[in-house]
């Protein structure tokens, strides 16, 4: 298997635009995280589904993101209109809880996302 | 919901010796807990983890140990070498059948050859 793939790995865009960030998850995995790292917040969970559907989306800031997966393979969270303190390491990671332990989080590569 | 305290931030330590990291978690039914190491412009990935009806656990020259009464776990990595210079965070993960993971904010170790 390849991994969690991610895209793109690099995103510079303007502030007010659409940012839409992919990921493809382990194929056989359960759940999916979207997270985000910066240095002053570390690593927040934003959002997690569970067979595609979303379960917890408290990490959310705000209405200005939002978070699909409408199927098993393919994952999309985007940021409109995006800000420059939007700008971070967004990780998509995935696992699989029926294998049992660990319940390992598989990361991707990461999207690093500068808004000027 | 869960909140999980790291210390220390940052540790500096001669190659050879050992270091220390050191987590508290909130949730009393949070039943596993993982590490995870992140190399500079890398991804994390899971190094070791324990559950919590264990009090320690081994791999090589890193270990982990589990007090659940005090609520609190730690990882021992021994006889430190250049190459476990990452940012290391440690993990809780309650009960209830879904996955969610609360990290720790990190610990920056670096080892000087």
């Amino acid at each position: 298997d390849a991994g969690v793939i991610q895209s793109p790995r690099h995103e510079v865009t303007e502030m007010g635009q659409e940012v839409t960030l992919r990921c493809k998850p382990i194929s056989g995995h359960d759940y999916l995280f979207w997270y985000r790292q910066t240095m002053m917040r570390g690593l927040e969970l934003l959002i997690y589904f569970n067979n595609n559907v979303p379960i917890d989306d408290s990490g959310m800031p705000e209405d200005r993101f939002s978070a699909k997966m409408p199927n098993a393979s393919f994952s999309t969270l985007k940021i409109q209109p995006s800000e420059p303190r939007d700008s971070a390491v967004y990780f998509c990671a995935s696992s699989w809880l029926a294998g049992g332990p660990p319940y390992e989080q598989y990361f991707g590569p990461g999207t690093r996302l500068t808004v000027t | 919901g869960e909140n999980v305290e790291q210390h220390p931030s940052t540790l500096s330590v001669q190659e050879g010796d050992s270091a220390v990291i050191k987590c508290t978690y909130s949730d009393s039914a949070s039943n596993y807990f993982p590490w995870y190491k992140q190399e500079l412009g890398k991804r994390p990935q899971l190094i070791i983890d324990i559950r919590s009806n264990v009090g320690e656990k081994k791999d090589q020259r890193i270990a982990v140990t589990l007090n659940k009464t005090a609520k609190h776990f730690s990882l021992h990595i021994t006889e430190t070498q250049p190459e476990d210079s990452a940012v290391y965070f440690c993990a809780a993960m309650g009960s209830g059948g879904y996955q969610k993971v609360t990290f720790g904010t990190g610990t920056k170790l670096q080892v000087i050859p």
